[in-house]
């Protein structure tokens, strides 16, 4: 079966630097996100990518975070001046159309530690 | 502002032992209400998606329902392959993003 696949497993990065988090979508779908899960805490929606665009972002994804779809299968979430509090799983996931009528896939996402 | 709660937070059950998991949920406009699975270092893998109030799916040992105002997720006979965080999430008509709960971890001892 098709599988969102992620890397690294885990980044680990200083203060002040930027991260790319990389992500192969499964190849027939259209509609691409990152989430986001602070340890302990609930998945949070951070931005979806539909037609090469950014279709909606949540208050979370402010300046600091960008996303992109550098060729026909990577999508990618870089993140600006890493902060403390950007430490978190980064889930990426996509789905055939919209959530709505198809399901989200997704994958086992990138660790992401501030130091 | 969509919100989602799930109780219990924890769930320890014996294996055959029936039960169920809660969602409430306060959203504008309800699209659809998703029910997933998360096992420890995984992404969530997904389980059924209810669109209107009556509607219920079931998917082997899982049946789940949906009301105007919560959800439930119901486990019959489960077995210790059932132990999983379960997380509900509602999408908000016009919205792309899910708004997911906290999650029920629940543990199926032999």
């Amino acid at each position: 079966e098709p599988e969102v696949t992620q890397t690294p497993s885990h980044q680990v990065t200083q203060m002040g630097q930027e991260v790319i988090l990389r992500c192969v979508p499964i190849s027939n779908h259209l509609y691409f996100y990152w989430y986001r899960q602070i340890l302990g805490q609930k998945v949070e929606f951070l931005v979806s990518f539909y037609n090469n665009e950014i279709s909606e972002k949540s208050e979370i994804f402010d300046d600091q975070f960008s996303v992109e779809r550098p060729d026909g299968s990577n999508f990618t979430l870089k993140i600006r001046s890493t902060k403390l509090e950007d430490s978190a799983m980064y889930f990426c996931a996509s789905s055939r159309t919209d959530g709505f009528m198809s399901p989200l896939h997704f994958g086992n996402g990138t660790r992401l530690t501030v130091t | 502002e969509d919100q989602v709660t799930q109780s219990p937070e924890a769930l320890r059950l014996q294996e055959g032992e029936s039960s169920s998991l809660n969602c409430s949920y306060t959203v504008s406009g309800l699209r659809g209400l998703f029910w997933y699975r998360q096992d420890p270092g995984k992404g969530p893998e997904f389980l059924f998606t209810l669109y209107s109030a009556g509607e219920e799916k079931e998917k082997e040992r899982l049946k789940a329902t949906l009301t105007k105002k919560e959800s439930f997720l119901h486990i019959t006979a489960p077995k210790p392959e059932d132990s999983a965080t379960y997380l509900c999430a509602v999408q908000a008509g016009g919205a792309d993003g899910l708004t997911f709960g906290k999650g029920t971890h629940l543990i199926i001892q032999p």
